[in-house]
C-alpha cells in the first residue's frame, strides 16, 4: 500500500506570495492532519480534517488555511508568505477521526523556502 | 494542556551498546503516546505508541518503550544500537478525551551511533 504522498517536494518562494500544498492520503485513510516543522519552534500542529470538514486548528493566523476533498486528499494554502514561514510542511493520514487510538503516518514532507 | 519533554538534545552510544532515549510527560489523565523517528530529509516514521494495557510496549526495527505512569515517562529503548539507528527521535501524547488526532511532539532527541 503507497504512503503519504505529498507534492512539491521543494518550494522556492518570495515574501507577499501565496503557496498551495498537496497531500495524498494512504488508501482508505479518511482523517488528514498537518503540521509545520522548524528548527525554532519544532513540531506545531496545524489542522485536522474528516469529510471535507475542519475538526481542530492549531494556533496559527489565518494566512493558513486548509482544505479537504471527497477524495480524502488535502491541500492547505499559505497567503502573504512570510521569512518564518519557511519549514517543512507534514502532512499525516490516519483511518478515521474520533479514534485517538489510531497511528498518525506522515509523508515526506514539503520543503518551502521564502526569500 | 499536555506536553512532552525530551531532556537530551543529543544521545551518543557505541554501536552493540544498548540504547535509551528519555521522555516525560504531562497529561490530565491517562495518556496515549508515541515515538517517531525522523531521518535527513524525510518525514516522520511511526515506531511505537502505548494506548492501554502492557507497560512495555514493541515496535519497529527492534525499539521497545516503557510506560511508567508514577514517573510519568515513556523512554525508547533498544538492546543493541546499530549505526544505521542514527536519526532524530520524537516522543509525541495526544489527549484521549478529545477524540482528535492532534499530536503534541516533543524537541526531539539526535540519536549518534558511532561504529
Amino acid at each position: 500500500k503507497a504512503g503519504v504522498t505529498q507534492t512539491p517536494r521543494y518550494l522556492i518562494k518570495t515574501r507577499g506570495q501565496q503557496v498551495t500544498l498537496s497531500c495524498s492520503p494512504i488508501s482508505g485513510h479518511r482523517s488528514v492532519s498537518w503540521y509545520q516543522q522548524t528548527p525554532g519552534q519544532g513540531l506545531q500542529f496545524l489542522f485536522e480534517y474528516f469529510s471535507e470538514t475542519q475538526r481542530n486548528k492549531g494556533n496559527f493566523p489565518g494566512r493558513f488555511s486548509g482544505r479537504q476533498f471527497s477524495n480524502s486528499r488535502s491541500e492547505m494554502n499559505v497567503s502573504t508568505l512570510e521569512l518564518g514561514d519557511s519549514a517543512l510542511y507534514l502532512c499525516a493520514s490516519s483511518q478515521q477521526a474520533g479514534m485517538s487510538t489510531d497511528t498518525q503516518y506522515f509523508g515526506p514532507g514539503t520543503r518551502l523556502t521564502v526569500l | 494542556a499536555q506536553s512532552v519533554a525530551q531532556p537530551e538534545d543529543q544521545v551518543n552510544v557505541a554501536e552493540g551498546n544498548p540504547l535509551t532515549v528519555k521522555c516525560t510527560y504531562s497529561v490530565s489523565g491517562n495518556p496515549y503516546l508515541f515515538w517517531y523517528v525522523q531521518y535527513p530529509n524525510r518525514g516522520l516514521q511511526f515506531l511505537l505508541k502505548y494506548i492501554t494495557g502492557d507497560n512495555l510496549v514493541k515496535g519497529s526495527y527492534g525499539f521497545e518503550a516503557e510506560f511508567n505512569k508514577s514517573q510519568t515517562s515513556f523512554h525508547l529503548k533498544k538492546p543493541s544500537a546499530l549505526v544505521s539507528d542514527s536519526a532524530l527521535y520524537f516522543c509525541a501524547v495526544r489527549d484521549r478525551n478529545t477524540g482528535f488526532q492532534k499530536l503534541v511532539f516533543g524537541t526531539g532527541t539526535r540519536l549518534l551511533v558511532s561504529p
